[in-house]
């Protein structure tokens, strides 16, 4: 249970390009969905809550307007990360709450390469 | 934000030892608590949880022990196996928040 599907797992770009990164529930509706982001050798850092239906909020020092977050369905979340520079480059990691069970799954990451 | 410069500290044991991984937390209101393992290039996996009104909660070769006195939580993995070989990190829930923070993580390496 609990399992989570993220798309793409790699991707990279030109600096400039926006880039969208998907979040899916595949066995489970998530009314909360989680993004992280991941700096080589070091923990996640919880960027943003999604809430399906409303605005995410965000942990302090993360730019809204940078990183873009829709929940518009309880089985997908999307990252848009706009204007995409290489400071922008790391792993960034979703993770959804099963709103029966709490269980809490997480994708397997999209790594963000920004030339 | 991030520590540039920053690496993970590394425990090593060998094969069909026991490990004992630490982690201490930061807010004395976290009332919930998962113990997670992350594999190169892949998303965090569940081990095992306790919450704050538990010291101590067994799986299968794993045990997490609570110190809420001392924030601090670890997390023993028996008869250790390659398959082991990770990073694991703790992660706390604050009290109705209802959103997970990492611990800075400890890398597991198991030597056959």
């Amino acid at each position: 249970g609990a399992v989570v599907s993220q798309h793409p797992s790699w991707v990279i770009c030109k600096s400039g390009t926006s880039v969208k990164i998907e979040c899916r529930s595949l066995d489970f509706q998530a009314t909360t969905m989680f993004w992280y982001r991941q700096f080589p050798k070091q923990s996640l850092m919880l960027m943003a809550t999604s809430n399906e239906g409303s605005k995410a909020t965000y942990e302090q020092g993360v730019e809204k307007d940078k990183f873009l977050i829709n929940h518009a369905s309880l089985t997908l979340s999307t990252l848009t990360v706009t204007s995409a520079h290489p400071e922008d480059s790391s792993f960034y990691i979703c993770s959804a709450r099963d709103r029966t069970s709490g269980r809490q799954g997480f994708g397997d990451g999209t790594r963000l390469s920004i030339l | 934000g991030e520590s540039v410069g920053l690496h993970l500290p590394t425990l090593s044991v060998q094969e069909g030892d026991n490990s004992i991984i630490n982690c201490a937390y930061s807010n004395s209101a976290s009332d919930y608590f998962i113990w997670y393992k992350q594999e190169s290039g892949k998303g965090p996996q569940f081990i095992i949880d306790i919450r704050s009104n538990m010291d101590k909660r067994q799986g299968q070769r794993v045990t997490v022990l609570l110190n809420k006195t001392v924030k601090h939580l670890s997390l023993q993995i028996a008869a250790t196996q390659p398959g082991d070989s990770a990073v694991y990190f703790c992660a706390e829930n604050l009290y109705n928040f209802n959103k997970f923070y990492f611990g800075s993580g400890t890398k597991l390496n198991v030597k056959p």
